[in-house]
């Protein structure tokens, strides 16, 4: 069975700009959720979709921004890039269920200039 | 609110010896469950175990087990006769509902 995919790995982009990055979930996976990982700051909560509805999002500016598809593949954005915004990217997917393992994806690394 | 603190940035441990790391949580929810993840340089984060809380015993996967102290809200992760292929961060962690918290993790060195 294929993990977690995300697309893609590594990016550089300028202040102001703006990003999309994509994650693939486990096949029958319905649950994706996003996490940003910064040195010292650990694994922050973004947001969590399951079947193409947001159930909870953490506490980020709207500039962050995420969907889901009805295939379960997943997307977050930011706009207006700032330098703080520089991270690793994460996604995991899950059956959904509290509680429930997370599988995560290898990362997309994000960089600021 | 739910929070997760990891007060061990770094750790090292001889290899075939112990370490502990350690964590504290705290949360007003009464259903949740308790992980310790594991995140090897450059490679995919892993589940190591799982904790429900509403489980008295401690939960234990081969090599590592953990010490689940539910009045404490002290969750701390033992690893037995360390290999080098235990060297990562690790991250603790607590379900809420429809999301994850994380620490801060602790990076763990293991001396050959």
């Amino acid at each position: 069975k294929a993990g977690v995919t995300q697309t893609p790995r590594y990016l550089i982009k300028t202040r102001g700009q703006q990003v999309t990055l994509s994650c693939s979930p486990i096949s029958g996976h319905r649950s994706v959720s996003w996490y940003q990982q910064t040195p010292g700051q650990g694994l922050q909560f973004l947001f969590e979709y399951f079947s193409e509805t947001q159930r909870n999002k953490g506490n980020f500016p709207g500039r962050f921004s995420g969907r889901q598809f009805s295939n379960s593949r997943s997307e977050m954005n930011v706009s207006t890039l700032e330098l703080g915004d520089s991270a690793l990217y994460l996604c995991a997917s899950s059956g959904g269920q509290n509680g429930g393992e997370l599988f995560f994806g290898e990362g997309s690394r994000l960089t600021v200039l | 609110a739910q929070t997760v603190t990891q007060s061990q940035p770094e750790m090292s441990v001889q290899e075939a010896e112990t370490v502990t790391l350690s964590c504290t949580y705290d949360t007003s929810e009464s259903d949740y469950y308790l992980f310790w993840y594991k995140q090897p340089p450059s490679r995919q984060m892993i589940l190591v175990i799982r904790q429900e809380a509403y489980k008295q015993q401690n939960a234990t996967e081969n090599r590592f087990s953990v010490n689940f102290q539910k009045a404490a809200k002290s969750f701390s992760l033992k690893i037995s006769d360390s290999q080098l292929g235990d060297a990562a961060m690790y991250f603790c962690a607590i379900s809420g509902t429809y999301k994850y918290i994380f620490g801060t993790g602790t990076r763990l060195k293991v001396l050959a």
